[in-house]
């Protein structure tokens, strides 16, 4: 079975701290994304990368930043955090262009 | 800009009720329809609907998707309690870069009483 780990499951920080989360998938996923996900709003897109190296803007990219340096891992980085980014995060990654996404379990961040 | 709606957003039904899920849907350079179904924390992958009028089952659920009035509708039959869950739908499209990327809905949070 595929799995895709994060890091922390919970998260708590303080506003103006640098945040780093982590996403590790197992299965050599071309594709990996991160969503955000609150209430009323559904999962929307942040980044996405579909090569080592690469990245591409999401629906909600401000305030957050990415990196993939290894295929397995794709981080998501707020570089100084704020209240209205206090949220559950979600890691996924899937193979193929189309295919269907495999998600982590999710960070709930919380930035006070 | 995309669009996708899901009704209804909470239904409560009793152990055995059938149940019909809804979505509607938006977007350009439309591809194909996924469902989710969210316990806890992650979603878990239920179907991909790619072709208009074909049912896709699995046990207890079923799926179909409507290209032309561009919906989908997702039942359970015989519900059970472990069906307590957020059901998300994403239509997956080509993005501007050539990649697809899925939108979600906001999800029908289904209730199972025992």
């Amino acid at each position: 079975d595929v799995k895709v780990t994060q890091s922390s499951r919970y998260l708590v920080k303080r506003t103006g701290e640098k945040v780093f989360l982590e996403c590790v998938q197992d299965m050599d996923h071309e594709n990996m994304f991160w969503y955000r996900q609150d209430p009323g709003l559904g999962l929307r897109l942040i980044y996405f990368s579909y090569d080592v190296k690469m990245k591409e803007k999401g629906d909600i990219p401000e305030g957050y930043s990415v990196s993939r340096e290894k295929k397995e891992r794709f981080s998501l980085i707020l570089e100084s955090a704020s209240t209205n980014q206090t949220s559950m995060y979600l890691c996924a990654s899937s193979q193929d262009r189309n295919e269907k996404l495999f998600f982590g379990s999710g960070t709930q961040l919380s930035v006070l | 800009e995309d669009k996708v709606v899901q009704s209804p957003l909470s239904l409560v039904v009793h152990e055995g009720d059938t149940v019909t899920l809804n979505c509607s849907y938006e977007v350009t350079n439309f591809r194909s329809l996924l469902w989710y179904k969210q316990e806890k924390k992650a979603p878990t992958f239920l179907f991909m609907l790619t072709s208009s009028g074909i049912e896709k089952k699995s046990g207890r659920l079923s799926s179909i998707l409507d290209k032309k009035e561009l919906f989908s509708i997702l039942n359970i039959t015989a519900t059970q309690t472990g069906d307590s869950a957020v059901y998300l739908c994403a239509p997956d499209k080509v993005s501007n870069f050539g990649n697809e990327k899925l939108t979600f809905g906001t999800g029908t949070r289904l209730t199972i009483i025992p």
